[in-house]
């Protein structure tokens, strides 16, 4: 089941550059995308958000775009600080019933090098 | 900032076992769910709670899984008899009524099953 797809294992990049973390998906249904960043052994943390109804959404140097027609989105991370590095995973939901159950990809790896 | 808690972070049972995993949700959170992370693959949703009841699961939430909110506070995922397929990572998360989409996740429990 690859309804969520990060195609990018790892993401290597520069302290004050630009990190695009990239996300495809398959379900039309999906009506909400959020991104999560991971340390080791720690629970997802929630960065940030966008509704089908958008195609942008920032919040501090953290901006998700949506392309519903190309079924993609991105994260980018402007400036880049060491503290980022972690796993960024997408994920999606479709409402059904009385819950909004994310569907995640598998994650993308990323370092920022001082 | 509240957050979801979840005990015991690390748990080690023998096959066959039963184990009870806890989790305490945000406080004015209404929905709840499990989710789970096989080393190396993605974090699979389990199992969705809404007003005292299952409101959506996976087909991995077969009859050896239970849920319960035994009280006003606790959130619990039960494993009656447990496989070594079973050994993952176990996320909580919680939602609230005005931002169900968004789910907050717990530091997660680790179990292995020997």
């Amino acid at each position: 089941d690859q309804q969520v797809k990060q195609n990018s294992p790892s993401l290597s990049v520069q302290e004050g550059r630009i990190s695009i973390l990239n996300c495809d998906y398959t379900n039309s249904m999906f009506d909400y995308f959020l991104w999560y960043k991971k340390y080791p052994a720690e629970g997802p943390t929630f960065l940030i958000s966008i509704s089908s109804i958008k195609d942008k959404n920032e919040d501090g140097r953290f901006t998700v775009f949506l392309n519903k027609s190309a079924k993609h989105l991105s994260l980018h991370i402007v400036p880049s600080q060491p503290g980022d590095s972690a796993v960024y995973f997408c994920a999606a939901s479709v409402r059904g019933g009385s819950n909004y159950k994310l569907t995640f990809g598998k994650g993308t790896l990323l370092t920022v090098n001082p | 900032e509240p957050e979801v808690t979840q005990t015991p972070s690390h748990q080690v049972t023998q096959m066959g076992q039963e184990v009870i995993l806890r989790c305490v949700p945000i406080s004015n959170h209404l929905y709840f769910y499990w989710y789970r992370q096989i080393l190396g693959q993605k974090v699979e949703f389990l199992v969705s709670f809404y007003n005292n009841e299952i409101s959506e699961k996976s087909e991995i939430f077969d009859d050896q899984f239970s849920v319960e909110r035994p009280d006003g506070s606790n959130f619990t995922l039960k494993i009656r008899s447990t496989k070594l397929e079973d050994s993952a990572m176990y996320f909580c998360a919680s939602s609230d009524s005005r931002a169900k989409e968004t789910q907050y996740f717990g530091p997660g429990t680790r179990l292995l099953v020997l």
